[in-house]
């Protein structure tokens, strides 16, 4: 079963403004990582969080982490349309190597 | 590097026919992932090799499908016979542990 499930299912923002995606795991984890889905193509790694890490940073991307609520979110600054994508969390599960994937974010960034 | 390789890009069968689709990793990865994507069902991990070897098949949906990893260079995953429920985007991706990297994708259709 998914591990993973994202909030909101769609979002639609304007060029510039900052976009938060959020995700939910059920079990206790090792890593959780963000992944983009450009239409058609496969999924690009963003982002990896360990579960001793509460916030990481990548250029406009920030996540944080909360193992109490297992919780994470993805924030996008200052957007732009080629940001339009679907984002994935994935998360270990805490029993091996595999990650299971949520159902996706898809976010529309409107020029 | 290309990048993972996989083929066909797109197929298009008829239930019962045997469809076998191929996946090229990146040249020294350990691991190797194959994911079924559909809108109902998300992502799904079907199976997964470290060095060459079988790791965890159990979300293979059913004894018709059947992956193998000859050697470091070379992946199939097998449906026979196909069934229209079939129907979805196979992803193969390869990795280290800490990150995936995919393919483009099979877009697999069974009439």
């Amino acid at each position: 079963s998914q591990q993973g499930e994202e909030d909101p299912q769609a979002l639609s923002i304007q060029e510039g403004e900052n976009a938060t995606m959020n995700c939910s795991y059920k079990t206790s984890i090792n890593n959780l990582q963000w992944y983009r889905q450009n239409s058609g193509r496969g999924l690009v790694h963003l982002i990896l969080i360990r579960s001793n890490e509460r916030e990481k940073h990548s250029g406009r991307l920030r996540v944080t982490l909360d193992t109490s609520k297992k919780s994470s979110s993805l924030l996008i600054t200052a957007s732009r349309a080629a940001d339009t994508a679907s984002y994935f969390c994935a998360t270990d599960a805490n029993t091996g190597n595999q990650f299971y994937f949520g159902t996706g974010t898809s976010l529309t960034v409107i020029p | 590097d290309a990048g993972v390789i996989q083929s066909p890009r797109h197929e298009v069968t008829e239930m019962g026919q045997e469809v076998t689709l191929r996946c090229k990793p990146i040249s020294g990865h350990d691991y190797l992932f194959w994911y079924r994507q559909t809108m109902m069902r998300g992502l799904e991990l079907l199976i997964y090799f470290n060095n060459n070897v079988p790791i965890d098949d159990s979300g293979m949906p059913e004894d018709r499908f059947s992956a193998k990893m000859p050697n470091a260079s070379f992946s199939t995953l097998k449906i026979q016979p196909s069934e229209p429920r079939d129907s979805a985007v196979y992803f193969c991706a390869s990795g280290l542990l800490d990150e995936q990297f995919f393919g483009p994708g099979t877009r697999l259709t069974v009439l």
